[in-house]
């Protein structure tokens, strides 16, 4: 069965670096999306992509935060400034359509460790 | 706003028993809503949706929904728990306010436990 795959599982990085987390959606999927779980709290929207632009930012994802599809199955997000408080579980997920009744498939996440 | 709200931090029960993972919603209009559960270490898995029609949806390993417009909740349910079921659910409400219906709305997860 296909899958969504997010590397690396672990980022420990110093504040102020630069990280970026690595997709892999599933490969007839269209549309792209990057959600993060502070501990403790709720899964949270961060950003959607289709066609090779934003389609649906949140407020989360500020001038820091950027997403790229460097080539056919890679899917990015890049922090550029690391602040202690993007300490998180990133998720990727992807979807063949946008529509409303459509479930998005998730990756297992990217545990990030700000220090 | 739209949103979700699971309101059991943690759900217990013997395994071979019925369970219930309660979920309600707060929407504009008509609700898409789903359930994900997540086991150690893997992602969200899609278990099942409600889009229309039939107030109960059946899903994946055997675990199915009830829709309830008047209540405003869309329960999880299994007839016969079983201990591999132990795991982190969540519900999820499409947002289909914004206009782009990408996102989706998460309720904050309930942890269920299934003991021998």
């Amino acid at each position: 069965e296909p899958e969504v795959t997010q590397t690396p599982s672990h980022q420990v990085t110093q504040m102020g670096q630069e990280v970026i987390l690595r997709c892999v959606p599933i490969s007839n999927h269209l549309y792209f999306y990057w959600y993060r779980q502070i501990l403790g709290q709720k899964v949270e929207f961060l950003v959607s992509f289709y066609n090779n632009e934003i389609s649906e930012k949140s407020e989360i994802f500020d001038d820091q935060f950027s997403v790229e599809r460097p080539d056919g199955s890679n899917f990015t997000l890049k922090i550029r400034s690391t602040k202690l408080e993007d300490s998180a579980m990133y998720f990727c997920a992807s979807s063949t359509t946008s529509g409303r009744s459509n479930e998005q498939f998730f990756g297992p996440g990217t545990r990030l460790t700000v220090l | 706003a739209q949103s979700v709200a699971q309101p059991e931090d943690q759900v217990k029960v013997a395994e071979g028993n019925p369970l219930t993972v309660k979920c309600t919603y707060s929407v504009s209009g008509n609700p898409y809503l789903f359930w994900y559960v997540q086991y150690p270490n893997r992602g969200l898995q899609f278990l099942l949706k409600y889009i229309t029609g039939d107030n109960l949806v059946k899903g994946s390993y055997g675990f199915e929904a009830e829709f309830n417009k008047s209540q405003t909740s869309f329960h999880l349910k299994k007839p016969s728990a079983l201990v591999s079921d132990s795991a982190l659910y969540f519900c999820a409400v499409r947002d289909v306010e914004t206009g782009g219906y990408n996102k989706l709305i998460f309720g904050a997860g309930t942890r269920l436990a299934v003991h021998p």
